[in-house]
């Protein structure tokens, strides 16, 4: 079973508005963290955001913020005021721990975001 | 300087050829990470070093190689690969492995196998 799932192979979002990328997942680790990644057609991966299970509001980051949902274990991405640098993959990852006490980060299979001018 | 560098960015290869990735980091971390990302496909785990040494390995065929010398350089050896092994190859560190760390990732090298 996907422990990350991204449903939206493909979004697109006029210039300005807001958008919400989607991302549910699958642990039975209790202190978990999650993650987004914006990957531009350059390749590298830039790390935009963090949400700890535990954390009690939701994150943000600038024009980035995370709406995460435990019970529904949903952790959407809200960009707002999109700009047309936004154009790229977006990946959700979790970092879950295991029996032995370490960690593993899992990535979903990403959504491409096309903004429009 | 950036934070995690990767040479080459672009690579294309024969099957019988040998080439090898490298990865920088100047973040003073000492875990990193080999990672492959195929098309349309979750990100895989290769290989993770921690301190130099390495500490995971998930079932990657003997073909890929890894080295990690000092713990801000990482190499990817590579030798008679297959068609199939195209893919971008990302680089990333962290402060430590298994902790709840966030990792940074390098630009990639996109790797074309003939």
């Amino acid at each position: 079973a996907q422990k990350i799932t991204q449903t939206q192979p493909g979004m697109f979002v006029q210039e300005k508005e807001a958008v919400t990328l989607d991302c549910t997942y699958d642990t039975s680790d209790p202190s978990y963290g999650l993650f987004w990644y914006k990957q531009p057609s350059s390749g590298e991966m830039i790390f935009l955001i963090y949400q700890g299970s535990y954390d009690q509001q939701n994150a943000t980051e600038g024009r980035y913020s995370l709406n995460f949902q435990k019970a529904r274990k949903s952790a959407n991405l809200v960009i707002s005021a999109s700009q047309l640098g936004d154009s790229a993959m977006y990946f959700c990852a979790m970092r879950e721990g295991d029996t032995s006490g370490t960690y593993k980060y899992i990535f979903g299979t990403g959504t491409r975001l096309k903004v429009l001018a | 300087e950036t934070g995690v560098t990767q040479t080459p960015r672009h690579l294309v290869m024969g099957m019988t050829n040998k080439k090898s990735l490298k990865c920088e980091q100047h973040l003073g971390h000492n875990a990193m990470y080999w990672y492959k990302q195929s098309a349309k496909k979750p990100l895989e785990l290769m290989f993770v070093y921690n301190f130099k040494e390495q500490t995971e390995n998930n079932s990657v065929p003997s073909r890929f190689s890894p080295e990690c010398p000092n713990s801000s350089h990482l190499f990817l050896h590579l030798h008679t690969l297959q068609p199939e092994d195209s893919a971008l190859y990302l680089c990333a560190s962290s402060q430590d492995w298994g902790t709840p760390d966030t990792q940074y990732f390098g630009p990639g090298t996109r790797l074309t196998v003939l």
